[in-house]
């Protein structure tokens, strides 16, 4: 069964540019989770969707960040226009939805998207 | 608010050795779940180990164990017989339950380098 798979790995932008990435969630999973680790910091919740509903956003940092997930399959995040401090490595992550036994629900996450702003 | 402390940045140990990797946490929620994930210099986060508040005994996966202490508020890793290819970031992990997110909040990190 094939993981999360983040798109494009690395991404080299200049301050005020667009830049999207996507994300492809296993197979089956209805929770949709991004994260991002900016320099010397830790590991920071952005947002969470339930298949294509936004569930949770109070992590997402201004409204630059624009987070989509058409017909609840793969996710995109895109941030326009980028500044400088939104350089840092972008996770995603997917969990399996609530028709499952309760349990640790645990998130596996994708390689990551490292996002370079210059 | 909830909030996870790794007070170790690095570590070193030798291979075939034991190793703790700390992690503290505080939560006002008396159901919450404790998560590791280990990030090798590849990138990828990888899931390691489990502990939920309400269970009764340690977690265990192969040669990882999670010694929980709940009074103390303490979730460390504990790998046995350490390899080199144990060598990445560890990263502790808490998700609160009662409050219905499920966002999960993570530690500073600790560096772990297996010596030959």
């Amino acid at each position: 069964e094939a993981g999360v798979t983040q798109f494009p790995s690395h991404s080299v932008i200049e301050k005020g540019q667009t830049v999207t990435l996507r994300c492809d969630p296993i197979s089956g999973h209805d929770n949709l989770y991004w994260y991002r680790r900016v320099m010397g910091k830790e590991i920071k919740f952005l947002l969470h969707f339930v298949k294509e509903s936004k569930q949770d956003e109070s992590g997402m940092p201004n409204n630059r960040f624009l987070a989509e997930r058409t017909g609840g399959t793969y996710s995109t995040l895109k941030v326009q226009p980028a500044e400088l401090e939104d350089s840092g490595v972008y996770f995603c992550a997917s969990s399996q939805g609530p028709g499952m036994k309760e349990g640790p629900r645990v998130q596996y996450f994708g390689p990551g998207t490292r996002l370079l702003v210059l | 608010a909830q909030k996870i402390t790794q007070t170790q940045p690095g570590m070193f140990v030798q291979e075939k050795e034991a190793v703790t990797l700390d992690c503290t946490y505080d939560t006002s929620d008396p159901s919450y779940g404790l998560f590791w994930y280990k990030q090798p210099s590849s990138g990828e986060m990888i899931f390691l180990i489990y502990q939920g508040s309400y269970d009764q005994q340690n977690a265990t996966e192969g040669r990882y164990s999670l010694n929980f202490q709940k009074a103390r508020k303490s979730a460390n890793l504990v790998i046995s017989a350490s390899q080199l290819g144990d060598s990445a970031m560890y990263f502790c992990a808490m998700r609160e339950r009662d409050t219905g997110r499920r966002a999960l909040t993570f530690g500073s990190g600790t560096r772990l380098q297996v010596q030959p």
